[in-house]
């Protein structure tokens, strides 16, 4: 079946960039997502891109996706402490009721 | 302010006895879900509602029930909980399920069955 894959962990320092990965599986997605989880609180829409765009940017969060390889990613620059979150990739093919998430990226930033 | 509101939070209960998590949405959506989110496994829909009165089982249905009387709640009952439900649920809505509508979430509710 279909399957949207993360690493689990990433630590950076503040100031950097930090670039979260997502691999997935369904070629016929539409729709791809980047859903923010704070601690205690639920997940919030961060961005999203449409299958047929390469690159999304917005204020400080670029979405790049390569379509042949299946690959999406989200790069934060100049990350903050207020950016330490899980960050969820999503797919989509046709409607919200059969989206596909991954397990979720926990982001550590340093000061 | 737009928000999907879930109660309780926190819950601890025994196994069995019967419950519900409330949710409310205050912006009109059509479309609401439930899920569940746990330790390597993620997020899995539970049940979701296209519009009032029209419900459908997502991924774990199993265990849960739902109702869709009004278009702003969507409780998820648990008629006899058991220990495997012990999880995080999020409730969540969105204006229809267009994938390019947003999808809002609760703030979620702890529950623990013991």
């Amino acid at each position: 079946g279909e399957d949207v894959e993360q690493s689990l962990f990433l630590s950076v320092r503040e100031g950097d960039s930090s670039v979260i990965n997502c691999t997935y599986t369904d070629s016929s997605s539409t729709y791809l997502y980047w859903y923010k989880q704070e601690p205690g609180a639920g997940l919030q829409l961060l961005t999203y891109i449409f299958s047929n765009m390469d690159m999304k940017q917005d204020q400080r969060l670029t979405v790049l996706l390569n379509k042949k390889d299946k690959h999406l990613s989200l790069r934060i620059a100049d990350t903050q402490t207020g950016d330490s979150a899980i960050y969820f990739c999503a797919e989509g093919t046709g409607n919200n009721r059969k989206l596909i998430w991954g397990l979720g990226t926990s982001l550590a930033v340093n000061p | 302010e737009a928000q999907v509101t879930q109660n309780p939070r926190y819950l601890i209960t025994v196994t069995g006895k019967k419950l519900t998590v409330t949710c409310s949405q205050n912006m009109n959506h059509e479309y609401m879900s439930w899920y569940r989110q746990d330790p390597g496994l993620g997020l899995r829909q539970i049940y979701y509602s296209m519009n009032v009165e029209v419900t459908d089982k997502g991924d774990v249905p199993e265990g849960y029930k739902v109702s869709r009387k009004e278009k702003r709640n969507f409780p998820l009952i648990l008629e006899s909980p058991s220990p495997n439900q012990t999880s995080l649920y999020f409730c969540a809505s969105s204006m229809t399920d267009n994938p390019g509508n947003t999808i809002y979430f609760g703030e979620g509710s702890w529950l623990t069955v013991v």
